[in-house]
């Protein structure tokens, strides 16, 4: 099955900063997928990234806040700005074959 | 929008014994049911895909089931071992496209 790996693996950020994070996979995939599973909480979708095109984003996440990157079918990047201690989450990307949805390790973020 | 219910509680149960997992949903009727495992730190891993028009399916020691009249799916892990321990999630495709919407997830304890 594909390799999905995520960088960096946890940071600790100081509010009104940015965070990217980068998700790779080792074979082509058509979407990518970017969630955010709060403690203690079910996983959120927050947008959804395909090749050469704009991210769509769902209900309650907006571009200018997490800007997504999809510069090939390998990569992508998801960008947390101006963080406040609300974002403090585990960003996770995520893509699909057929039905099965594979996921990378996630990126914990603290923001202080 | 569709709403799912995973118990809250975690579920601690001896080892050697089955262990059931309960995931209810509302609202519409998914094409497909899924089940996932998430160990701490990590992204959650695909287990079993269970469609609208089979009543159960099984893989080496687990059994999922589909009662769409219920609305509501089963997730049976036989002859426990203390490795099952992690945290089971439910997810089910929205209503128009392909994404998933996942429940908060049940942790499961099995004691040795």
């Amino acid at each position: 099955s594909a390799v999905i790996s995520q960088k960096p693996s946890r940071d600790i950020c100081q509010r009104g900063t940015s965070l990217t994070i980068q998700c790779q996979v080792d074979s082509q995939v058509t979407m990518m997928f970017w969630y955010r599973q709060q403690p203690g909480q079910s996983l959120t979708l927050i947008a959804t990234a395909n090749q050469g095109s704009e991210a769509t984003y769902e209900s309650g996440f907006v571009i200018d806040k997490f800007p997504i990157s999809r510069p090939n079918l390998t990569f992508s990047t998801l960008t947390v700005s101006n963080m406040s201690p609300e974002d403090s989450s585990i960003y996770l990307c995520s893509f699909r074959v057929v039905d099965e949805q594979y996921f990378g390790p996630g990126t914990r973020l603290t923001v202080t | 929008s569709q709403k799912i219910e995973q118990n809250s509680e975690a579920l601690n149960i001896q080892e050697g014994k089955t262990a059931t997992l309960t995931c209810n949903y509302t609202n519409y009727s998914p094409a497909y049911l899924q089940w996932y495992r998430q160990d701490p730190g990590r992204g959650p891993v695909f287990l079993l895909l269970i469609r609208e028009n089979e009543k159960e399916k099984r893989k080496e020691r687990l059994k999922v089931t589909f009662d769409t009249t219920l609305k509501q799916s089963l997730f049976h892990i036989t002859a426990s071992q203390p490795a099952d321990s992690a945290t089971y999630l439910c997810a089910l495709p929205m209503e128009y496209g392909n994404k998933l919407v996942f429940g908060a997830g049940t942790i499961l304890r099995v004691k040795s």
